[in-house]
């Protein structure tokens, strides 16, 4: 079993629509959980990063993590084809673990216009 | 904007030579990370550093060696390079913002082993 999984996708959303994301992890002690995306042939960029449970909001992103279920999720509002990437989602067990991300393999998500 | 510059972008190298890539951070990052990227593995780890001469195996180093002394460079070295070396290289810095301790990758390195 992986450390972290998602679905690769690809998930295709209409223009406007909302893109759901799902990620979960076996370790219970993860402390730390991100979201990262990334354009073909780029690096991967943060978008948003959450450490406790319930719901974090940055524009039209949403995290929500739910420790007991071990699960986080990203929901993008208001889809644009911009937002058409990879999606990685990451987890850290903190200082014990020298703060290293394992990464999911990540869900491709395609807007159509 | 995290200062992280990978070189070379790009190399082509044959079989069985060393080859070294370079990472350098301008904003004094204690945290250094040099992970690989493959389709259908995603992102791996292959060595971290958390300071000056202190660095630490990932999940796939064997075949791979790394230096940090100095705080702003993180060499990674393929003491012989394979075939199955090939792939994208990422070096990433950790934030120091109890805020954010999310990672800043940089551009990458794209290595061919021939």
């Amino acid at each position: 079993q992986k450390e972290v999984e998602q679905n690769s996708g690809p998930l295709s959303v209409p223009e406007g629509a909302i893109a759901s994301l799902n990620c979960t992890y076996s370790d219970r002690v993860s402390q730390s959980f991100f979201w990262y995306r990334q354009y073909s042939g780029k690096s991967p960029e943060l978008i948003m990063s959450i450490y406790s449970n319930g719901d974090k909001e940055d524009g039209r992103f949403t995290a929500q993590l739910n420790k007991a279920s071990q699960y986080v999720s990203l929901l993008i509002r208001d889809s644009q084809p911009s937002d058409s990437a990879t999606y990685l989602c990451a987890v850290s067990t903190g200082k014990a673990a020298g703060n290293k991300l394992t990464f999911g393999g990540g869900t491709r998500v395609l807007v159509k216009p | 904007d995290a200062g992280i510059t990978q070189s070379p972008r790009h190399k082509v190298t044959e079989t069985g030579t060393p080859v070294t890539l370079r990472c350098h951070q301008t904003e004094n990052h204690r945290y250094m990370y040099w992970y690989r990227q493959d389709p259908g593995h995603g992102l791996r780890l292959i060595h971290y550093s958390y300071g000056v001469k202190d660095t630490d195996k990932g999940e796939v180093s064997d075949g791979y060696s790394v230096s940090r002394s100095k705080t702003e460079d993180f060499l990674l070295t393929l003491e012989s390079a394979t075939s199955s070396q090939t792939s994208v290289y990422f070096c990433a810095i950790r934030g120091q913002l109890s805020s954010n301790y999310g990672y800043t990758f940089g551009s990458g390195t794209r290595l061919t082993v021939v």
